[in-house]
């Protein structure tokens, strides 16, 4: 069954570098989306990307957030200068379309950020 | 705005046992719900969803949802744990006025005793 793949698993970096977290979506899938969970709290929405170019995008994601398809399968999410704060769970997650919130989204195994 | 609360962030239950998890949602439209579970060192599975059809929705491994308008309720049941049940569960709603984005509870995470 197609799945969605993260790298890598296990992210630790310095505050204030830059990291870049990747996924390879479904392939046949349309839209791409990354979540992130804090530690003991809820799993939050980041951004979505469709034809090339974000979507939408919450309060959390931004200047130091970009995300990228660089080619036919990779989608990336780039942190520029890393934050204690960013340390989370991060999700990415792919769906075949996007009617009105209905359609499944299905998601990798997420990368472990830690920023010390 | 949408979210969700899930009551109990751990559920103990013996093998053989009803599984009962809780999702109460909160929605200015009518929602769409999801159930996810993960595995350990695995991505988010979809269980089942809600979509506007029958309010029981049944999903994978045996579990079931039933939407309750009126109690703003999505809960998560099986009639019998097993042991491979033993796992994060996660509610989520999105709506059709919030484009893509799914909000998510802060997770149940099962235990099976045998």
């Amino acid at each position: 069954e197609p799945e969605v793949t993260q790298t890598p698993s296990h992210q630790v970096t310095q505050m204030g570098q830059e990291v870049i977290l990747r996924c390879v979506p479904i392939s046949n899938h349309l839209y791409f989306y990354w979540y992130r969970q804090i530690l003991g709290q809820k799993v939050e929405f980041l951004v979505s990307f469709y034809n090339n170019e974000i979507s939408e995008k919450s309060e959390i994601f931004d200047d130091q957030f970009s995300v990228e398809r660089p080619d036919g399968s990779n989608f990336t999410l780039k942190i520029r200068s890393t934050k204690l704060e960013d340390s989370a769970m991060y999700f990415c997650a792919s769906s075949e379309q996007a009617v009105g919130g209905t359609d499944t989204q299905y998601f990798g195994p997420g990368t472990r950020l830690t920023v010390l | 705005a949408q979210s969700v609360t899930q009551l109990g962030s751990h559920v103990s239950v013996s093998e053989g046992a009803l599984v009962l998890l809780r999702c109460n949602y909160s929605s200015s439209v009518p929602p769409y719900l999801f159930w996810y579970v993960q595995y350990p060192n695995q991505g988010l599975q979809l269980l089942l969803k809600y979509t506007s059809a029958a309010t029981l929705v049944k999903g994978i491994n045996g579990f079931e949802a039933e939407f309750k308008k009126s109690e703003t309720s999505f809960h998560l049941t099986k009639p019998s744990a097993h042991m491979s049940d033993a796992a994060e569960y996660f509610c989520a709603v999105s709506a059709s006025n919030t484009g893509n984005q799914f909000y998510f509870g802060t997770g149940t995470s099962l235990t099976v005793i045998p």
